[in-house]
This record gives C-alpha cells, sequence and structure tokens, in this order.
C-alpha cells in the first residue's frame, strides 16, 4: 500500500504550457505540503495544506497554484512554464503532533521543461 | 531566519563509521530530524531526537546533539554501500505546526 503516492513520475513538456501533479495520501494527515528539488538536491518547501486551508505559502510565484479538493488529495498546477521550472517536485504528508513533525514524502515528479 | 548547514559530501570506506554533521539556527526547534534520500526516491525519515535529549542512539545509528552549539550530528556505524545516499538535517520553524527547514543535504559515497 503506497502511503503517498504521485502522478505523473515524469514530466516532459513545452514551455509555456500549463501542467498539473496530483498526490494523494491514504494516511489520514491532516496536512499536505509541496516541496521542489532542484538539480543540486537542494530541498525547499514551496506550499503548506492544513484540512484543506493554505497555511504557506513560501516565495512562489502566482503560476504555481495549489489546488486540495479533500484532506487526501494536494495538487499543484503550474501554469505558463519556463525552463527554470525543470526540478523534481515532492509531495509529502504529516499529522504534526506535540512538536512532532514526521513528514512522509511521496516518490516525486521529475518535470522536465524543453 | 532559520537556516541548517551541512557539508554536501562525505566519502568513505565500506565498514568504517561515517560521521555526518549539520549546524542549526533555531533554538526553539522542539525536534531535529536526519532524513535519508536514495538515488530516484523521496525522503524517508531515518531518526529524530528531542531537544532535550544529548545521544539518540537506534542500531547502527548514533545521533548527537549539542544545543548550547547548535550542533546535530549523525554517526552510521560499520556503514555499507547501502547507506549510499543523501542525509537531509531538519528543524522546526518554530511555527504551531512545526514545519520542516530542511539543510541542503550530504551525499555520503561508500567505497566497497
Amino acid at each position: 500500500d503506497t502511503a503517498v503516492s504521485q502522478t505523473p513520475k515524469y514530466l516532459v513538456t513545452q514551455m509555456g504550457n500549463d501542467k498539473s501533479i496530483k498526490c494523494e495520501q491514504n494516511l489520514g494527515h491532516d496536512t499536505m505540503y509541496w516541496y521542489k528539488q532542484d538539480s543540486k538536491k537542494f530541498l525547499k518547501i514551496m506550499f503548506s495544506y492544513n484540512n484543506k486551508e493554505l497555511i504557506i505559502n513560501e516565495t512562489v510565484p502566482n503560476r504555481f497554484s495549489p489546488k486540495s479538493p479533500d484532506k487526501a488529495h494536494l495538487n499543484l498546477h503550474i501554469n505558463s512554464l519556463e525552463l527554470g521550472d525543470s526540478a523534481v517536485y515532492f509531495c509529502a504528508s504529516s499529522d504534526p503532533a506535540e512538536g512532532l513533525n514526521e513528514q512522509f514524502f511521496g516518490p516525486g515528479t521529475r518535470l522536465t521543461v524543453l | 531566519g532559520e537556516d541548517v548547514e551541512q557539508s554536501l559530501f562525505l566519502s568513505v570506506r565500506e565498514g568504517d563509521s561515517s560521521v555526518i554533521n549539520c549546524t542549526y539556527t533555531d533554538s526553539s526547534s522542539t525536534y531535529l530530524y536526519w532524513y535519508k534520500q536514495e538515488p530516484g526516491a523521496g525522503l524517508q525519515l531515518l531518526t529524530y531526537i528531542f531537544s532535550n535529549m544529548d545521544m539518540k542512539q537506534d542500531q547502527r545509528l548514533t545521533v548527537l546533539l549539542n544545543k548550547k552549539d547548535k550542533h546535530l550530528s549523525l554517526r552510521i556505524a560499520d556503514t555499507q554501500t547501502g547507506d549510499s545516499a543523501i542525509y537531509f538535517c531538519a528543524e522546526s520553524d518554530g511555527g504551531s505546526q512545526g514545519n520542516l527547514i530542511f539543510g541542503k543535504g550530504t551525499k555520503l559515497s561508500v567505497k566497497p
């Protein structure tokens, strides 16, 4: 049973296109995240949602729009893709309690913008 | 703001001990974490330590925390080729959700 799943695993697209990445978790967690990992493997948080509500929106262009239809899903829609958007995008989920925030990560979506 | 620093690379021979170091800035972080990322995969929690502890041992893993110097280390005893991965140190951002700030990751290469 996959705890946090993402689709697609690979996404290759042209500059200027619009694309979506889907994320689902079956852990019953209230909080979900999107991270971007660049080519040097540096990991940066983009968004955090708690119970379908946006909690964190780091300095991310507004071409990126997360959507949480329900607690188990957090999708990432990207408009007008640019070369610099090429990266691996990770979804994660957790149920923070008493300061402990063990996050469970999906396998990642490798986005390549040509 | 919060920042987590790690050296980027470490190379060891199979059977040796590996020590990965990390410094962090947020002294209010209740927990500190070590995550492991194998090639082509997502991050997995390896271990964590509560901030009022100095040391935590879990089989081949030993975590040392020096709160005064804001220094965290991960020691892997008898390192195996399967331990080759990127290791990320993380602290909490101090907010109510305990969101994580990750270091840049240390790539551990284990030579046979």
